[in-house]
């Protein structure tokens, strides 16, 4: 199985908001509702940013949401800071007992 | 303290092997199923393999598959990964994970917990 399909890069001035993307097929992102997205600062473990396509652990601030239509999946960090410089990974359940990473966002904040 | 700590690797030759464990703490540890992911140097997160959380079912990557085994210990909280026969693109931090929620079937909506990682390096 590939690797879901993520830009590359994406960048946003203090404040504003962006938008990445995920792309899968109908077999992974499209089949079911199992898609999480991870937030990697250098040098660390991950962090779970959002579950279940859309909702928020405890925790994390309700600048960041996402939503998924068809095979492809979004998260959107609104009001952006200077901490949310990182690497963005989305990960999707493709069925038989596999996950499935994207191949990762680096965000910069101008 | 909730949290997971990897421990085993270290540099070793290709077609070498290697076991890498993960002690668990601060939760019900048999309540889980348990992941291994891994990130190789500069790039990004590939999943390795899942073991439910009675060890009764496991599964891993094409990548992987014949050379890994996923295994847990739940008297012991631990998970192991036996790697064998390694390659050079083996060569990444592995990192043992824990789902969001605990119980049969919940292992794939969102990873919640994470160790630090441990670098396995495959080179001669």
């Amino acid at each position: 199985q590939s690797a879901l399909t993520q830009p590359p890069s994406a960048s946003g001035s203090p404040g504003q908001s962006v938008t990445i993307s995920c792309t899968g097929t109908s077999s992974d992102v499209g089949a079911y509702n199992y898609v999480s997205w991870y937030q990697q600062h250098p040098g660390k473990a991950p962090k779970l940013m959002i579950y279940d396509v859309s909702k928020r652990p405890s925790g994390v601030p309700d600048r960041f949401s996402a939503s998924k239509s068809g095979n492809t999946a979004s998260l959107k960090v609104s009001g952006l800071q200077a901490e949310d410089e990182a690497d963005y990974y989305c990960c999707s359940y493709a069925g038989s007992n596999n996950l499935l990473f994207g191949g990762g966002t680096k965000l910069t904040v101008l | 303290q909730v949290q997971l700590v990897e421990s085993g690797g270290g540099v070793v030759q290709p077609g070498g092997s290697l076991r890498l464990s993960c002690a668990a703490s601060g939760f019900i540890f048999s309540s889980y199923g348990m992941h291994w992911v891994r990130q190789a140097p500069g790039k990004g997160l590939e999943w390795v393999a899942v073991i439910w959380y009675d060890g009764s079912n496991t599964n891993s990557a094409d990548a992987v598959r014949g050379r890994f085994t996923i295994s847990r210990d739940n008297s012991q909280n631990t998970v192991y990964l036996e790697m064998n026969s390694l390659r050079a693109e083996d060569t990444a931090v592995y990192y043992c994970a824990r789902p969001l929620a605990w119980g049969s079937g919940n292992y794939y909506n969102g990873i919640m917990l994470w160790g630090q990682g441990t670098l396995v390096t495959v080179s001669s």
